[in-house]
């Protein structure tokens, strides 16, 4: 069964760090590029920012509000998606969630096909 | 960045409506437009892929159209399980951006 499942999420202090993670069974994990989008309470889905496939240079792009303080990392060999987010602002409460891409690999029918349920992030002042 | 503009931001339909949604983007994104229900609490899921493409096993009264940048979601008879907050996701140029959400509310 394809799944992504989130974990590290919980309750920070504005300044602090968090390093979440999206485990990853069921596909070929090597081959997608990896997202990670937020929704913070009550608002609507916002990107994050992703990690391509090692095929297209393993390479990040982020979103202007979180360039700088948070990096995408990953581990094939592990299957696994990391997002490290340092300098927590209360604006970074949200959940977290990662999506696969496979459009670089299989066409625009694996993109962003799959989606995690997501994990909490609280930011505390 | 790619402005994505979604319309109604919510609606109230009865079982059996036909529902129709919009997202106009603010340039040209040929065809790299998904579509997601989202219900509370859950991951979004997708309904369309490559702005009128139907995701495996979801039912066939979704249905989108469109390209460049005008692109609709319809749902043909409205189902009680339909009842949800639906968006458009660009994905041609990044940031990749969602439409703001439509809430589809019973009537």
């Amino acid at each position: 069964e394809v799944q992504l499942v989130e974990s590290g999420g919980g309750l920070v202090q504005s300044g602090r760090s968090l390093r979440l993670s999206c485990t990853a069974s069921g596909f070929t994990f090597g081959d997608y590029a990896m997202n990670w989008f937020r929704q913070a309470p009550g608002k609507g889905l916002e990107w994050v920012g992703f990690i391509r496939s090692r095929a297209f240079g393993g390479t990040t792009e982020y979103a202007a509000s979180v360039k700088g303080r948070f990096t995408i990392s990953r581990d094939d060999s592990k299957g696994i998606a990391y997002l490290l987010m340092n300098s927590l602002k209360t604006e970074d409460t949200a959940v977290y969630c990662c999506s696969r891409d496979g459009s670089g690999s299989y066409g625009k029918g694996r993109a962003f096909d799959m989606w995690g349920q997501g994990t909490m992030v609280t930011v505390s002042s | 960045d790619i402005q994505m503009t979604q319309s109604p931001s919510s609606l109230s339909a009865s079982v059996g409506d036909r529902v129709t949604i919009t997202c106009r983007a603010s340039q040209g994104i040929t065809n790299d437009l998904g579509w997601y229900q989202q219900k509370p609490g859950k991951a979004p899921k997708r309904l369309i892929y490559a702005a009128s493409s139907l995701q495996s096993g979801v039912p066939s009264r979704f249905s989108g159209s469109g390209s460049g940048t005008e692109f609709t979601l319809t749902i043909s008879s409205l189902q009680p399980e339909d009842f949800a907050t639906y968006y458009c996701l660009q994905h041609n140029s990044y940031p990749w951006t969602f439409g703001q959400g439509t809430k589809v509310e019973i009537k």
